[in-house]
């Protein structure tokens, strides 16, 4: 059974760069029928795709984020990542790893990152 | 970048009848549509992908339909549990892109 699980810091201050790890389990990243991707969620608000990437290393990203993302994979671990730079009290909000072909099949459980010194 | 919008913001429906969800896209996205349905501090939980086809392990009483730019999700007959947040996604091409969710309400 598929599982994902993000993990990475709660807290980070502005200005700096958020990080997050999507641990997958009972599955491999090195699929090529699956996409694995981000989404986030600001508290109270609705779902915004961040990126996604395919097993080959193509990337990619939502224009509104793009200059500031980057999502890397480490395949050795089955993990993939994401790196957000110059966070502002905006970018405060439940963040998802899933896998997707289109649609969004499988998610982690999120894990809230708040933005704030 | 395709903009979705779903109509209603919130709907109040009561339990055992039947709740109709909109969704429309500002361009064609043909059939490449899902639907999630979200309860409070849980992940999105995938209903409906293909515009009409059910995810494994969703119940009948969850249906879609459309295509283009014009798309609905119907439950038959509301069960307690279906009282959620329902987004709809595309993902026709990149950037995919949300609606801004429906919030069907216990009336």
């Amino acid at each position: 059974q598929l599982q994902l699980q993000e993990s990475g810091p709660g807290l980070v201050k502005p200005s700096e760069t958020l990080s997050l790890t999507c641990t997958v389990s009972g599955g491999s990243i090195n699929s090529d029928n699956y996409y694995w991707g981000w989404i986030r969620q600001p508290p109270g608000g609705g779902l915004e795709w961040i990126g996604s990437f395919f097993y080959s290393g193509t990337t990619y990203y939502n224009p509104s984020l793009k200059s500031r993302v980057t999502i890397s994979v480490q395949t050795s671990k089955n993990q993939f990542s994401l790196k957000l730079s110059s966070v502002t009290a905006a970018d405060t909000a439940v963040y998802y790893c899933a896998r997707h072909s289109g649609d969004f099949d499988c998610w982690g459980q999120g894990t809230l990152v708040t933005v704030s010194s | 970048e395709i903009l979705m919008t779903q109509s209603p913001a919130t709907l109040s429906v009561s339990p055992g009848e039947r709740a109709t969800l909109s969704c429309r896209a500002s361009q064609s996205v043909s059939s490449n549509l899902a639907w999630y349905q979200q309860t409070p501090g849980q992940a999105p939980r995938l209903l409906i992908y293909g515009a009409s086809s059910r995810a494994t392990g969703i119940p009948a009483r969850f249906s879609g339909s459309g295509s283009g730019t014009e798309f609905t999700l119907t439950i038959s007959s509301l069960q307690s549990e279906d009282f959620a947040v329902y987004y709809c996604q595309h993902y026709d091409n990149w950037p995919y892109s949300f609606g801004q969710g429906t919030k069907l309400e216990i009336k």
